[in-house]
């Protein structure tokens, strides 16, 4: 079993639609958790951290759900800008093991 | 300058060559780091640099040396390398500390020939 999970999709999505999507882990004794996004040939960067009590920025909501071991991203009212891929980040022991997901594709369609 | 600044963005050598890759960063982060992305895998931790002393090495092949002269400043050298070693060469930096996140410089696009 992978150590952090992601659809690959691609979520082929309309603009202005909700989308959400999910990444398990594996290892319960997990302590941080980010979502980046990845834009095409360019450097991840931190979209947010995911905190217990679940957290929002705008459009965007993360969600954490330690029994059943997974984070939740979703996107409200998407935009075409939204496309990249977006990547999944669990830190298990030190800030030194952040351990990545492959990625999740999302496409936002006009 | 701020952030993450990497150097160079592309670079094509061959087998034989020697070649070096530069991260610089203006954040006063403690903690550096070399990551290699190559296409549909997950990112994968080659080194991590804290206070300039090297605390991680993930079973990386010594064709790649890495460098950290100062906490500023770290770099990857190349030599020998195999065509399987093209890839995306992403350096990045943090605060020490379990819930920061990477703030992660723009990558050297590496093609061995």
């Amino acid at each position: 079993r992978k150590e952090v999970e992601q659809d690959p999709g691609p979520f082929n999505v309309p603009e202005g639609a909700t989308v959400a999507f999910n990444c398990t882990y594996s290892n319960s004794a997990s302590q941080s958790f980010f979502w980046y996004r990845q834009d095409c040939r360019k450097e991840p960067k931190l979209l947010m951290s995911v905190y217990s009590s679940g957290n929002e920025d705008g459009r965007f909501t993360a969600q954490l759900n330690r029994a059943s071991q997974y984070i939740s991203l979703l996107i409200r009212d998407s935009k075409l800008s939204d496309s990249a891929t977006y990547l999944c980040v669990v830190n298990e022991r030190s800030n030194y093991q952040l351990i990545w997901g492959a990625g999740t594709k999302l496409i936002i369609k006009p | 300058e701020t952030g993450v600044t990497q150097t160079p963005r592309h670079l094509v050598m061959g087998m034989t060559n020697k070649k070096s890759l530069k991260c610089e960063q203006h954040l006063g982060h403690n903690a550096m780091y070399w990551y290699k992305q190559s296409a549909k895998k997950p990112l994968e931790l080659m080194f991590v640099y804290s206070l300039e002393e090297r605390v991680e090495n993930n079973s990386v092949p010594s064709r790649f040396s890495p460098e950290c002269p100062n906490s500023s400043h770290l770099f990857l050298h190349l030599h020998t390398l195999q065509p399987e070693d093209s890839a995306l060469y992403l350096c990045a930096s943090s605060p020490t500390g379990v819930n920061y996140g990477y703030t992660f410089g723009s990558g050297t696009r590496l093609t061995v020939v």
